[in-house]
């Protein structure tokens, strides 16, 4: 059974700080892995999806590496910013899956103060 | 293009009552999701619809189910509410060939 961990379970970083968040799971038989952010009572916006055969995703401040073979993927923000402020989930879809099962982490709540 | 919208926002019942959760599909998504999330958890796969068919479930017990009408829009059902089914409850659409889904805001279900 997939299981999905998320340390720390939360995080303060002041303005102008790299962020770094992991996320590990215990079967490497993934199709992808996603990274999502969550504010305060919402729905969920999804950052960046890495496909099991690529080790690393971009977008502007955001970067996410995978590293399959030892069930871990990294999401770094560069710079963070007040507005980073939320709380991020990681999620992995497994190779038997259906495509919209996806297995979440419980997520780093993430503060970034002035 | 429309997000994805959820209603009712808020709500609260009483256990052993019965829940209807409606979804409406991001424009021209055909599949549905829905997931529930507690209170410091991360969300946890219900089940998944498909051209109106069910076609993924995860482990939660036959009394929550579900519709997907033909305009995609999607319904969630829980009989006999129990406490622990207070949470969260997400939908989220998608292409059928897309691996991104778009999640709705959620509906907060209290059972008390």
């Amino acid at each position: 059974k997939q299981e999905v961990t998320q340390i720390p379970a939360a995080l303060s970083v002041p303005e102008g700080e790299n962020l770094v968040l992991n996320c590990s799971f215990t079967d490497s038989a993934i199709y992808n892995l996603q990274w999502f952010r969550q504010d305060p009572g919402k729905g969920l916006t999804s950052l960046l999806l890495i496909q099991s055969s690529q080790r690393e995703q971009t977008s502007g401040r955001l970067n996410a590496s995978l590293d399959k073979s030892s069930g871990r993927s990294t999401l770094y923000i560069a710079a963070s910013q007040p507005g980073d402020s939320a709380t991020y989930l990681c999620a992995v879809r497994g190779r038997t899956d259906s495509w919209g099962k996806l297995q979440f982490g419980a997520g780093t709540q993430v503060v970034v103060t002035p | 293009e429309t997000g994805v919208t959820q209603s009712p926002t808020h709500l609260i019942k009483t256990r052993g009552q019965q829940v209807t959760l409606r979804c409406s599909s991001q424009s021209g998504h055909n599949t549905v999701s829905w997931y529930q999330q507690a209170l410091g958890q991360g969300p946890q796969f219900i089940f998944q619809y498909y051209r109106e068919e069910e076609n993924g479930r995860g482990n939660f017990p036959p009394r929550f189910s579900g519709l997907q009408f033909p305009n995609y829009s999607s319904e969630l059902n829980v009989n006999a509410l129990e406490l622990d089914d207070s949470a969260l409850y997400l939908c989220a659409s998608r292409r059928q060939i897309q691996e991104t889904q778009y999640f709705g805001p959620g509906t907060r279900l209290l059972v008390l």
